[in-house]
């Protein structure tokens, strides 16, 4: 059965820090996605990461993949206050084809100015 | 434009009396899906449809369910609603079937059980 977890939980930090946030899986999953929610919003997809060593960059979120460790990463650069928000990691696990996602905790950033 | 629609956005009911969350989107997407939303425990996936009269379990379907008569809407069903169901309810729909196809989520639904 695939579990994610993220780590850490809750971040605060700077405004031009970097920081990473933590997805890993129990096992195989097809594929591993990111979200992000805004508070009260809904959530909107950032990046679909699908082969070992996968790696996405929108601005200053990228975001990679390593299937035998499993564990994904999303890696913040030179953070903004508008990157404040809920992002979560998805997993797909291989046995359910291309029709089930399993979602993290999430992990709550807030940056400060 | 583009979108998945949910309604009612709020709603407060009490236990045992049936209701029904309806989701609708405007994109032709094959697969839909319904999620609720707890704090700490991320999202959790009710049902899914890969298409029209298909439907199939996720991981928390027990008191939920669902229909898929037109490809655009996929209503989820509470029976008897109970207080362990006051959550976030968000509808998602994408594309198809392809690895990289995106979910598009709709603006939520909060429920409150009494």
């Amino acid at each position: 059965e695939l579990k994610v977890e993220q780590n850490p939980l809750f971040l605060s930090m700077q405004e031009g820090k970097n920081y990473t946030i933590y997805c890993n899986y129990s096992t195989t999953s097809d594929r591993l996605y990111w979200y992000r929610q805004d508070p009260g919003k809904s959530l909107e997809s950032l990046f679909v990461l699908l082969s070992n060593g996968a790696v996405k960059q929108e601005g200053r979120l990228m975001a990679s993949l390593d299937t035998k460790a499993r564990l994904s990463t999303l890696h913040i650069t030179a953070a903004v206050h508008d990157l404040s928000a809920t992002y979560f990691c998805a997993g797909s696990p291989s046995t359910s084809g291309t029709y089930k996602y399993i979602f993290g905790t999430g992990t709550r950033l807030k940056v400060l100015a | 434009e583009a979108q998945v629609t949910q309604n009612p956005r709020y709603l407060i009911t009490v236990t045992g009396k049936k209701l029904t969350v309806t989701c609708s989107q405007n994109m032709n997407h094959e697969y839909m899906s319904w999620y609720r939303q707890d704090p700490g425990l991320g999202l959790r996936q009710i049902y899914y449809s890969m298409n029209v009269e298909v439907t199939d379990k996720g991981d928390v379907p027990e008191g939920y369910k669902v229909s898929r008569k037109e490809k655009r809407n996929f209503p989820l069903i509470l029976e008897s609603p109970s207080p362990n169901q006051t959550s976030l309810y968000f509808c998602a729909s994408r594309p198809g079937t392809s690895l990289t196809d995106t979910q598009y989520f709709g603006p939520g639904t909060r429920l409150t059980v009494l």
